[in-house]
């Protein structure tokens, strides 16, 4: 069975940084590309950062470029989220997902979900 | 705004065909392929449709999938209560190197 994982999200401050990992299992996780997806409260659905099987091809939204970071570790089975520089439009629970294919571009579908980890940028 | 664009709203009686429509532009469904999401109340978003018209395992095929040029539709023929949920759209695309999602439709069962 595939299970994702989210953990480390929490309460920041703004300008604070915070670590998301995501754990993955039941499948050959570095045959996949994986991503971030957030949803902020009572909102729609916004791709934060993707990244290839190995970590060749990494993607970003541009209201997250420059401050987050996505890496892998295929030998660990799981994903990251660096974050920095947070702002409270940051404030969103963070979904971890599988792609249905290797790459990065053309994003065949995320065909796996965990339950999300909420982060909460206030002071 | 987002880039891909939903109606926020459909509804429809059990047992009737509702269609969501998905616009958006030559950079991304004009050139790549379109997926669907569904998500129910307090649940994480589930996979409903993949490159256009394909549905994953488990998905019934009720569920159908179309694209045409920039734009895609998801239809929902025998409409159930249980299929009262938020319905979202997403496409690669080339020009942001991103993936986008449509704003989300919420489909009320009457």
């Amino acid at each position: 069975e595939v299970q994702l994982v989210e953990s480390g999200g929490g309460l920041v401050q703004p300008g604070r940084s915070l670590r998301l990992s995501c754990a993955a299992s039941g499948f050959t996780f570095d045959d996949y590309a994986m991503h971030w997806v957030r949803q902020a409260p009572g909102k729609g659905l916004e791709w934060v950062s993707g990244i290839s099987w190995n970590s060749g091809s990494i993607g970003y939204a541009d209201s997250v470029k420059g401050r987050f970071t996505i890496s892998r570790d295929n030998a660990k089975n799981s994903l990251y989220l660096q974050m920095n520089s947070l702002r409270a439009e940051d404030t969103a629970l963070y979904y971890c997902a599988k792609d249905r294919l290797p790459r990065l571009r053309g994003a065949a579908g995320f065909d796996y979900w965990g339950q999300g980890t909420l982060v909460t940028v206030s002071s | 705004q987002s880039v891909l664009t939903q109606p926020p709203s459909a509804s429809g009686t059990p047992g009737q065909r509702v269609t969501i429509s998905c616009s958006g532009s030559s950079s991304n469904i004009g050139s790549n392929t379109v997926n669907w999401y569904q998500q129910l109340p307090g649940t994480a978003p589930k996979l409903l449709i993949y490159s256009n018209n394909q549905r994953p395992s488990g998905v019934p095929d009720r569920f159908s999938g179309s694209k045409s040029g920039t734009s895609a539709s998801l239809a929902i023929s025998g409409l159930q209560s249980e299929d009262e949920a938020d319905y979202y759209c997403a496409a690669w695309d080339d020009s942001l190197n991103a993936v986008v999602f449509g704003g989300g439709t919420k489909l009320t069962v009457l």
